[in-house]
């Protein structure tokens, strides 16, 4: 099955820009998609098809996807921003066709 | 607006069932694929089982055989019928509502989830 590699977490201090990797052999053939889940609370998507905001999603949230990382970056990083982020592919040949990634814990300083 | 309110979550002993239910408000059910999707004490996520608009289904290989998802069009409902459960199922379990577009699947909203515990 299809594998997404996250670091399991970044640090990042208030103001300054966060890069999540999310790593997959040639992932930059799929659509990444990212989720964020605060504390005892459900994922919310943040970023699909690499680079598109759902409405009500801040402009500060953006993501790339290229060879064999995608990558979420969130700029003037906020402490409500702290939270687990996934990853997230599907793909036809892999069983699962869903994959996730095994998320990162973004920690803001 | 759109709403996934899941129930049926519990403490079960191993070899047990439960039922699990995803009452949605704001669109229709059975015009949308819809997934279950649990995340273990301290873990990520896992994929569980999708049921698409035209009815096909799937499972994870963890799950195949023991769990059924199905839905009632009437009730607006998604389910999610787990039997001979195990401790390694104890999990929080969310139901979201997928996207599938030319083959580029994702979940555009989630359910809050409900607990369920294996444990004798």
């Amino acid at each position: 099955s299809y594998v997404l590699t996250q670091p399991p977490s970044v640090s990042v201090a208030p103001g300054k820009t966060a890069r999540i990797t999310c790593g997959g052999n040639n992932i930059g053939s799929k659509s990444v998609h990212w989720y964020q889940q605060k504390p005892g609370q459900a994922p919310v998507l943040v970023i699909y098809y690499d680079s598109d905001r759902p409405s009500g999603i801040p402009e500060r949230f953006s993501g790339s996807n290229s060879g064999n990382t995608a990558t979420l970056t969130i700029s003037r990083v906020e402490a409500g921003d702290e939270a687990d982020y996934y990853c997230q592919v599907w793909d036809s040949s892999s069983d699962p066709h869903v994959v996730f990634g095994g998320g990162t814990k973004l920690t803001v300083l | 607006e759109v709403q996934l309110v899941e129930s049926g979550g519990g403490l079960i002993q191993p070899g047990g069932s439960l039922r699990l239910s995803c009452a949605a408000s704001g669109f229709t059910v059975s015009s949308n694929y819809m997934s279950w999707v649990r995340q273990a004490p301290g873990k990520g996520l896992e994929w569980v089982s999708v049921i698409y608009s035209g009815g096909s289904t799937y499972y994870a290989d963890s799950v195949k055989g023991r769990f059924t998802i199905s839905r009632d069009n009437s009730k607006n409902t998604l389910y999610l019928q787990m039997n001979s459960l195990r401790a390694e199922d104890t999990a929080v379990y969310y139901c979201a509502r997928g996207v599938a577009v030319a083959g580029i699947e994702y979940f555009d909203y989630w359910g809050q989830g409900t607990l369920v515990t294996v444990s004798s």
